[in-house]
C-alpha cells in the first residue's frame, strides 16, 4: 500500500513565524503535490513537483515555497506565517508511469495561525 | 481549462437508502481520468471510483457505481445501501490523460450524512 505521512496532524503557530510542512512518501513516487483545504473551496493546488529539486507553481503559490531534496520528502515553507494561512495543509504523490493513475493522500495538517 | 463542479454542497439520507452524488465537468480534452475521493470526518482522503474517458463502462466498486455520461459532462455517483460509515465529505476530480501531467481538479465537494 502506498503511504503519505506528514510531519503534524495539528499545528499552532503565530503570525510571522517562519512555518515547515513535511512530506513522506513511501513508494518512490515522482510527483508529489500540496494543496490547502478550506471549506467552500474544495483543494486547491499551491505547488507540485515532478522530479527532485523541481517544482512548479499551482493555482495559489502566493505566500508559499517549498523544497524537494530526496525525491520521497516535498516540504512546503510559509516563510512569515499569516492568519489568512489557516487551513487543513494536505499532501499527494501520485507516479506517471504506473497504470492506475491517481494520486494518493497523506492524512492532513491543520494549522492555526494565530 | 478545465473546471468541476458539485452541485449538491450537502446532503443527508436514511441509513440503507441509495443516494445519488452529482458532478458536471468541462473540458475540451478527448481522453482523461475522473475520480471520486472519499474524506471521513478527520481522516484521509481516500480514493473511492475510478473512471477512463475512453472506456465506455460504468466504474463500480461494490456498493459504489458511477453514472458517466461524456457528451453530457456528467459523472455521478451511486452509494447503494448506504452505511453510517459512508458519512464523509466526498469530492470529484478530473486528471488529464497526459504523460507525465497527474494534476488533479477538485469540485468543491458535497458532504453526505448517513442518518441512522
Amino acid at each position: 500500500d502506498v503511504k503519505v505521512t506528514q510531519s503534524s496532524r495539528y499545528l499552532v503557530k503565530r503570525t510571522g513565524e517562519k512555518v515547515f510542512l513535511e512530506c513522506v512518501q513511501d513508494m518512490d513516487h515522482e510527483n508529489m503535490f500540496w494543496y490547502r483545504q478550506d471549506p467552500g473551496l474544495g483543494l486547491r493546488l499551491i505547488y507540485f513537483s515532478y522530479d527532485v529539486k523541481m517544482k512548479e507553481k499551482g493555482d495559489i503559490p502566493e505566500g508559499y515555497s517549498v523544497s524537494r531534496e530526496k525525491k520521497e520528502r516535498f516540504s512546503l515553507i510559509l516563510e512569515s506565517a499569516s492568519t489568512n494561512q489557516t487551513s487543513m495543509y494536505l499532501c499527494a504523490s501520485s507516479t506517471p508511469a504506473g497504470a492506475e493513475k491517481t494520486q494518493y493522500f497523506g492524512p492532513g495538517t491543520r494549522l492555526l495561525v494565530l | 481549462a478545465q473546471t468541476v463542479t458539485q452541485s449538491q454542497p450537502e446532503m443527508s439520507v436514511q441509513e440503507a437508502e441509495t443516494v445519488t452524488l452529482s458532478c458536471t465537468y468541462d473540458t475540451s480534452e478527448s481522453n482523461y481520468y475522473l475520480f471520486w475521493y472519499k474524506q471521513p470526518p478527520s481522516r484521509q482522503m481516500i480514493l473511492v471510483i475510478r473512471q477512463e474517458a475512453y472506456k465506455q463502462q460504468n466504474a463500480t466498486e461494490n456498493r459504489f457505481s458511477v453514472n458517466f455520461q461524456k457528451a453530457a459532462k456528467s459523472f455521478s455517483l451511486k452509494i447503494s445501501d448506504s452505511q453510517l460509515g459512508d458519512t464523509a465529505m466526498y469530492f470529484c476530480a478530473f486528471m488529464k490523460h497526459a504523460p507525465g501531467d497527474d494534476k488533479i481538479i477538485f469540485g468543491k465537494g458535497t458532504r453526505l450524512h448517513i442518518l441512522p
